[in-house]
């Protein structure tokens, strides 16, 4: 079976870091990504993690290893515009699907 | 570029009508398509994924269905709504390989009453 758990919510506040984590037990496994949503709109994508270690874009990073099943997504210098859910999801085959997590609600307060 | 479509943006629809929602992606060939489903507070549900023309899978038991008419078109359908087909639905594709990202249509959010 497939299972992905991240938290429900966290808050912080405005140029403050929040790590987000997230790990998976999947039947297959091919990498890591992390999406941003805002409410009523669709998720768009922000990293994608296949091998061990960390990755950095600006702002955000994403740290995968994959012997722990264990992801994570920091998010620096905190803005109210980060305000969102963020999303969890294993690439699992050879088919492009993804296998999702619920979601953790970031509240950024000023 | 590529781009995808999707619509309506919103739907209100009673129990027992039928539902046709659909997707087209532009820009690009032969691109997997999905369609995933988000209920209020919960994480996305894949529900059907394609990866040719007439090439449907269908992840979960349910009340839905779709079809892949052209290349580039998904479309979602029901005969007969019910209360618990309430819901976001997100058309995506992807280039059909493991590891390559959604990208999502802009969602329709579906209330069935």
């Amino acid at each position: 079976g497939q299972n992905i758990d991240q938290p429900t919510e966290m808050t912080a506040t405005e140029g403050a870091i929040v790590q987000i984590n997230c790990t998976y037990q999947t039947s297959g496994f091919n990498g890591l990504f992390w999406y941003q949503q805002h409410a009523g709109e669709a998720p768009t994508f922000l990293s994608y993690n296949v091998l061990d270690g960390l990755e950095e874009k600006g702002r955000f990073s994403s740290f995968l290893s994959r012997s722990k099943g264990y992801s994570y997504l920091l998010l620096k210098e905190l803005q109210m515009k980060d305000s969102a859910s963020y999303l969890c999801a294993a690439s699992t085959d050879s088919w492009g699907k993804l296998q999702f997590g619920a979601g953790t609600q970031v509240v950024v307060t000023p | 570029s590529q781009t995808i479509h999707q619509w309506p943006a919103t739907l209100v629809q009673p129990v027992g009508s039928p539902l046709s929602l659909e997707c087209t992606v532009e820009g690009t060939s032969n691109p997997n398509l999905y369609w995933y489903r988000q209920a209020a507070g919960r994480g996305l549900q894949l529900l059907f994924y394609s990866v040719g023309i007439g090439q449907i899978s269908s992840e979960v038991p349910q009340n839905l269905s779709a079809s892949r008419p052209q290349d580039r078109q998904f479309i979602l359908s029901s005969k007969k709504l019910l209360l618990s087909d309430s819901g976001f639905y997100l058309c995506a594709w992807s280039r059909g390989t493991g590891g390559e990202k959604l990208f999502f249509g802009s969602g329709t959010q579906l209330s069935v009453l």
